[in-house]
């Protein structure tokens, strides 16, 4: 099993209530991600990161901030959180060496904003 | 146009059958080809993965890719109620980035 943990398994929660989504990986790689998830529809990546201190948004748009100042910790922020927010929120991370790029996945956090 | 498209199912079998899943991609330029299986609670884990065209097998699973239809299958043989989860194809992009089907959730039932 993939050594990537996540924190909160689960989250209910007001709207415009701070919230961070913990991420932690014992792995040693470089590469995280952050993954937004609804049913049925495909993973859609909100942030990134390539290592310490390098951020990048991802392909959704997304009103979330991420840091990296520790190699094995990737923290996502929502600021005010909003019912539009509520989703499965998964965290990976790759070695990322190669173009095959395989991704170790937390177990998620569902969120959900009244 | 979705850059790859898988239908989301459910799709339900009865146990020991043959299953077949599927994707259609749009770029020929993609090279790697990857299923991911996940189940209920969980994040999703790699299963098997392929690299250009042709076949990889792994026990009862087999992995297939025909780039001149840009098509991508994955085959379980003697199916089991263990194998019901959700099957999520995937490839990458010059970035390196994961490009995700929509995920087929699977059922086996007993």
């Amino acid at each position: 099993e993939a050594d990537i943990y996540q924190t909160p398994r689960y989250l209910v929660i007001g709207t415009g209530k701070k919230i961070t989504l913990e991420c932690s990986q014992t792995m040693g790689h470089d590469k995280m991600y952050w993954y937004q998830q609804d049913p049925g529809m495909e993973l859609h990546l909100i942030h990134y990161s390539y290592g310490v201190n390098s951020t990048e948004k991802g392909d959704l748009s997304s009103e979330s901030t991420v840091s990296r100042i520790r190699t094995e910790h990737f923290p996502l922020t929502l600021e005010s959180a909003r019912p539009s927010h509520t989703s499965q929120y998964l965290c990976a991370s790759s070695a990322g060496t190669q173009m095959l790029n395989e991704q170790f996945f937390g177990p998620g956090t569902r969120l959900t904003v009244l | 146009q979705k850059e790859v498209e898988q239908d989301p199912g459910p799709l339900s079998v009865p146990e020991g059958a043959i299953v077949s899943l599927n994707c259609t991609y749009s770029n020929s330029a993609f090279q790697y080809f990857m299923w991911y299986r996940q189940y209920s609670r969980k994040g999703p884990e790699l299963l098997m993965y392929t690299y250009s065209s042709g076949n990889k097998e792994d026990g009862r699973f087999t992995a297939q890719v025909d780039k001149s239809s840009k098509y991508i299958s994955l085959f379980i043989r003697d199916s089991q109620p263990s194998d019901s989860a959700t099957y999520l194809c995937a490839t990458t992009d010059s970035n390196y980035q994961l490009i995700w089907g929509a995920g087929t959730k699977l059922i086996i039932k007993p």
